[in-house]
This record gives C-alpha cells, sequence and structure tokens, in this order.
C-alpha cells in the first residue's frame, strides 16, 4: 500500500544535541512534501515544504530537511536542539489521486522528541 | 489575520448518536479539508471541501459526511457513533483547491475537535 512511514517513534535527545528524523514515503511521480509540528496542547503548524528545486529547504526554527528523490526521503535535521522543540513531528506527502486530479495529504504516524535539558 | 477556528473543542456523546462539528477556515481561504486523528492510526485524510462542493474523500464509511457553506464555512457529521469514532477530528484550510498548483498549497490547521464516545 502506498504509505508515508516515520521509523522512530519516539526520540529523546539532550539539549544541544543534533537531530535527524526520517521519513519515507512509497508513491511514485511527483510528490509535494511537508514536516507539520504539533507542540503540546497546541494545533499542527507548518515547520517546512518541499516542491521542487533545491532538495535542501530550510524551514522555520532552525530546521531543514533534505528530499533525496533516489531514497523516496524527506528527513528533517536540526543541528542544535533546544527543550522548547519537545513536539511531536509528522511528515506528509500530497500527491495526485487518480484521474480526476484530486490531491490528498497523507500523514505519517509521527515522531514524538523529548528533549531533556 | 485571524486562524482556523473549530467548535466545539470537546464533546462527549454515546454510541448511536449523531454529532455535528464546526470549522471556519481562515478568511479567504476557499478549501477545507477534514482529518481524523487517532493514537492507532494518525492523521487521516477524511474529505476536502472547494465552492460547497466535496472535491476528494477518504476511506470512511457513509456514516461520516460534511458540507461547506457560501461563506467557506464547513461542518462534519457522524452519525451512528461507534465506540471507534473517539479522535481528535482536524480542520484545515488553504487558499485554494489542493489540486490547483499541483497540490502545492500549505494547509493550516486548526485546534481540533476532541471527540469522546462512550
Amino acid at each position: 500500500a502506498q504509505s508515508v512511514s516515520q521509523h522512530n517513534h519516539h526520540v529523546i535527545l539532550s539539549e544541544a544535541a543534533s537531530l535527524e528524523l526520517g521519513c519515507n514515503y512509497s508513491y511514485g511521480g511527483t510528490v509535494n512534501l511537508f514536516w507539520y509540528v504539533q507542540y503540546p496542547g497546541q494545533h499542527l503548524q507548518l515547520l517546512l515544504k518541499y516542491f521542487s528545486g533545491d532538495p535542501l529547504v530550510k524551514g522555520i526554527k532552525g530546521f531543514e530537511a533534505e528530499f533525496i528523490k533516489s531514497k523516496f526521503s524527506f528527513n528533517l535535521r536540526k543541528p542544535s536542539v533546544q527543550w522548547s522543540d519537545t513536539a511531536e513531528y509528522f511528515c506528509a506527502v500530497n500527491r495526485r489521486y487518480s484521474g480526476a486530479g484530486s490531491y490528498q495529504l497523507t500523514f505519517g504516524k509521527g515522531t514524538k522528541l523529548s528533549v531533556i535539558p | 489575520k485571524a486562524g482556523v477556528t473549530q467548535t466545539p473543542r470537546y464533546l462527549i456523546k454515546t454510541r448511536g448518536q449523531q454529532v455535528t462539528l464546526s470549522c471556519s477556515p481562515i478568511s479567504g481561504h476557499r478549501s477545507v479539508s477534514w482529518y481524523q486523528q487517532t493514537p492507532g492510526q494518525g492523521l487521516q485524510f477524511l474529505f476536502e471541501y472547494f465552492s460547497e462542493t466535496q472535491r476528494n474523500k477518504g476511506n470512511f464509511p457513509g456514516r461520516f459526511s460534511g458540507r461547506q457553506f457560501s461563506n467557506s464555512r464547513s461542518e462534519m457529521n457522524v452519525s451512528t457513533l461507534e465506540l471507534g469514532d473517539s479522535a481528535l477530528y482536524l480542520c484545515a484550510s488553504s487558499l485554494a483547491e489542493l489540486r490547483r498548483g499541483g497540490g502545492t498549497d500549505t494547509q493550516y490547521f486548526g485546534p481540533g475537535t476532541r471527540l469522546t464516545v462512550l
């Protein structure tokens, strides 16, 4: 089945550690890629997105992601995490469905990040 | 600019009842999508509305329905509630229909309605 996979369910890091969250998708063809974040008690917010061009995308709060087409991956990175980055991170893929041209955003199951001060 | 608002924020219902959730998109946004979020299944797409028409539908039974009004506000209805319908229901809005621009439009999410079915 076509899907979006986030391999780590829960990641625990100390402040200042580097972060990399994996995201793989199984769709062929053109895709649009997103990372969303959900801070405790808050709604989903867009971190960054990739449509085309430079495969290294920079987002808010020092996050970046790299699209590697050959690996069907869109991993999220941050060089040095802070306690305030504690949240749940969702990778999402928007792709065309069927001849009707409809698009549908499909999410991974999410990765919980806990940053220890 | 105000964000996406959803009402009510919390709801408790019993099996067999029906429920209606409301979503007001960001001003000027015309596309509204609904998602169900559960611990087991994560975020799953329910449907998208644009110009008062359902444009796309996910894999949910017919008990889940929705509509959109001329001011782009949207409602979602779940009839004959089951225990498994307990979830956080999220609404997201975007400027244009999701298929415009090749699906590149960003969706902005509301805080959700937490539905508990007893």
